[in-house]
């Protein structure tokens, strides 16, 4: 099972560009790159998925060097409603979501 | 069309009594899976089904715990003798296929579970 490790919050304002970089260092090579999203009180929400180089999508970017051991959610233009926290995963047994990100966006 | 939906959304239950948790996934989706998560923690992941059959039931914490599946559709997620330390929310995903980082999951809105 390959360990993630994310910074455990971050803060930003408003129409600022949030990078949340993940480390892992025991990635497989079958193991695609996954962020979900997760408001308070609600279950967690699908953002990106990636396996190298780079995924673009309506919300986000993911970067993923050609090592794969670390991976970077690129978050453009925050607005107070990407408060939240941001899960990094990787493998495909036992899934855990660790503790995530914490970003707190604010005016 | 309907996401995933669970029941109830809120149980208050006594010590040493027994839960039923439900969850209805999104239709067609052959994957289902149950996590928890406890207040200020991540998602702990507990079970998945492909179809109805469990193919990986070692995240079950202990053997108080068990869920089954049923004509590929509704899940059932069973606690029994609750215990304090099992009050979290227990949260439900399904996918199409279980390829976990391959797929999309969907989330229900979770179940909060109070042991008192």
């Amino acid at each position: 099972l390959a360990k993630t490790t994310q910074p455990i919050s971050m803060d930003s304002y408003e129409g600022q560009e949030v990078n949340i970089t993940c480390s892992h260092n025991n990635i497989a090579t079958n193991d695609y790159i996954t962020w979900y999203q997760q408001f308070p009180s609600q279950g967690p929400r699908f953002i990106i998925q990636g396996y190298k180089t780079k995924v673009t999508n309506e919300v986000a970017s993911l970067f993923i060097p050609a090592d794969r051991k670390s991976s970077t959610l690129s978050l453009p233009r925050v607005s107070l409603s990407d408060t939240a926290v941001y899960y990094c995963l990787v493998g495909y047994s036992t899934l855990t979501f660790g503790k995530g990100t914490m970003l707190l966006v604010s005016p | 069309g309907a996401g995933v939906s669970q029941s109830p959304s809120n149980k208050v239950t006594e010590k040493g009594k027994d839960v039923e948790l439900r969850c209805d996934p999104i239709s067609g989706h052959t994957a289902l899976y149950w996590y928890r998560q406890r207040l200020g923690q991540g998602l702990e992941f507990l079970i998945y089904f492909q179809g109805n059959s469990a193919p990986d039931k070692s995240g079950l914490p202990s053997d108080r715990f068990s869920a089954e599946r049923t004509g590929e559709s509704v899940s059932t997620l069973t606690i029994q003798r609750t215990q304090q330390e099992d009050s979290a929310v227990y949260l439900c995903a399904s996918s199409l296929d279980t390829g976990f980082l391959s797929y999309e999951q969907y989330f229900g809105p979770g179940t909060r579970l109070t042991v008192t």
